[in-house]
């Protein structure tokens, strides 16, 4: 397997722009996850969805940030419009309820920076 | 409010000594916790995880301990090597629970 796939890699956009940053879970995995991480508050949750529902949006930081997951292979984090204080590391990681249930697979990150 | 703590200082080992971290929790009452690393502009990798109803377990050159009446995890790398050189988190989980949060991570840097 691929592993869980993030997209774009890294993105420079200007304040007030909208971005979007997309995740591919691995296959058969029904649970998603979207992190923010930053040097001052770590790894936070931000949401989670289970067969493509969203379960918990407690940690979404406020109205600008929007997710979806329209179907059990793609997720898309939105940030409109975006700010600096938004720049940080988004990961979008994985899980089944297999054996391994427990064991959370995270993608490569999306590196955002809001100028 | 509930608090994971990991020691924010870097530690800094010589090649072949044993790497002691520690994973303090307060407020909290977790089913698992685990352990990820993460390298420079990667994403975390789980290592291990231990159930509360367990003591230690080992995987290879690391072991976890896990005393849930101190609230305290400890995560050992023997043996060292610089390609342990890293970022490692600890991570707690409540029972039938989903949200896995994590401590702020120790950066291990192993010397030749």
């Amino acid at each position: 397997d691929a592993g869980v796939i993030q997209s774009p890699r890294h993105e420079v956009t200007e304040m007030g722009q909208e971005v979007t940053l997309r995740c591919k879970p691995i296959s058969g995995h029904d649970y998603l996850f979207w992190y923010r991480q930053t040097m001052m508050r770590g790894l936070e949750l931000l949401i989670y969805f289970n067969n493509n529902v969203p379960i918990d949006d407690s940690g979404m930081p406020e109205d600008r940030f929007s997710a979806k997951m329209p179907n059990a292979s793609f997720s898309t984090l939105k940030i409109q419009p975006s700010e600096p204080r938004d720049s940080a590391v988004y990961f979008c990681a994985s899980r089944s309820l297999g054996p391994s249930g427990n064991t959370i697979y995270f993608g490569e990150g999306s590196w955002l920076t809001v100028v | 409010s509930q608090k994971i703590e990991q020691n924010s200082e870097a530690l800094n080992i010589q090649e072949g000594k044993t790497a002691t971290l520690t994973c303090n929790y307060t407020n909290y009452s977790p089913a698992y916790l685990q352990w990820y690393r993460q390298d420079p502009g990667r994403g975390p990798v789980f290592l291990l995880l231990i159930r509360e109803n367990e003591k230690e377990k080992r995987k290879e050159r690391l072991k976890v301990t896990f005393d849930t009446t101190l609230k305290q995890s400890l995560f050992h790398i023997t043996a060292s090597q610089p390609a342990d050189s890293a970022t490692y988190l600890c991570a707690l989980i409540k029972a039938a629970g989903n949200k896995l949060t994590f401590g702020g991570g120790t950066r291990v840097l192993v010397k030749p």
